[in-house]
């Protein structure tokens, strides 16, 4: 059984930083690209950053661009993103989706999300 | 960017009705498009992938059709467990973009 689970959420100030981590477990995580996929509360589903198998391709939203990190630890099946200069606009459930491994992209598991609240 | 756009935003409608929900992009897309299913407080769920691919263990009442720019989400007898809120996403390019969503609620 797949399993995506995330971990390091929960309340940073104005600027500050976090590091998000999602577990991996079920299938060979080294074949799949991952992405990282954001919520605000009420809103929509925003996709946030990409990464190839091995790491070397890397794909992130404009809005995050410079300020997030998106990477990868395939010995520990484990995916992760840096968020620094956070600002409220960040606050979101964060999940970790599993991507494809050749052809299109889609999201076939997900984890169960991590809060976010960027506030003083 | 490729922009998402669903419709309706919401709709009301009774178990064993057929909905249909659409999503247009703002350029072609080819068929680079996929369908997620989400319930209040949990992680969105794949339909449909590529257009017209049922995901495995998804119910053969949805179905997804298109191909460009115009594409569609029909549920053939929605049942009780299909109240959720659904959104398209585009996989023609990065960044890799979301509709809005359609809320699908009890009438």
């Amino acid at each position: 059984e797949v399993q995506l689970v995330e971990s390091g959420g929960g309340l940073v100030q104005p600027g500050g930083s976090l590091r998000l981590s999602c577990a991996a477990s079920g299938f060979s995580f080294d074949s799949y690209w991952m992405s990282w996929v954001r919520q605000a509360p009420g809103r929509g589903l925003e996709w946030v950053a990409q990464i190839n198998q091995d790491g070397s391709v890397k794909y992130y939203v404009d809005s995050v661009k410079g300020r997030f990190t998106i990477s990868r630890d395939n010995a520990k099946n484990s995916l992760f993103l840096q968020m620094n200069s956070l600002t409220a606009e960040d606050t979101a459930v964060y999940y970790c989706a599993r991507d494809h491994i050749v052809g299109a992209t889609n999201f076939d598991d997900w984890g169960q999300g991590t809060l976010v609240t960027v506030s003083s | 960017d490729i922009q998402m756009t669903q419709s309706p935003s919401s709709l009301s409608a009774s178990v064993g009705d057929r909905v249909t929900i659409t999503c247009r992009a703002s350029q072609s897309i080819s068929n680079y498009l996929n369908w997620y299913q989400q319930k209040p407080g949990k992680a969105p769920k794949l339909l449909i992938y590529t257009s017209s691919n049922l995901q495995g263990g998804v119910p053969s009442r949805f179905s997804g059709s298109g191909s460009g720019t115009d594409f569609t989400l029909t549920i053939s007898c929605l049942q009780p467990e299909d109240f959720a809120s659904y959104y398209c996403q585009q996989s023609h390019s990065t960044p890799l973009t979301f509709g809005g969503g359609t809320k699908v609620e009890i009438k």
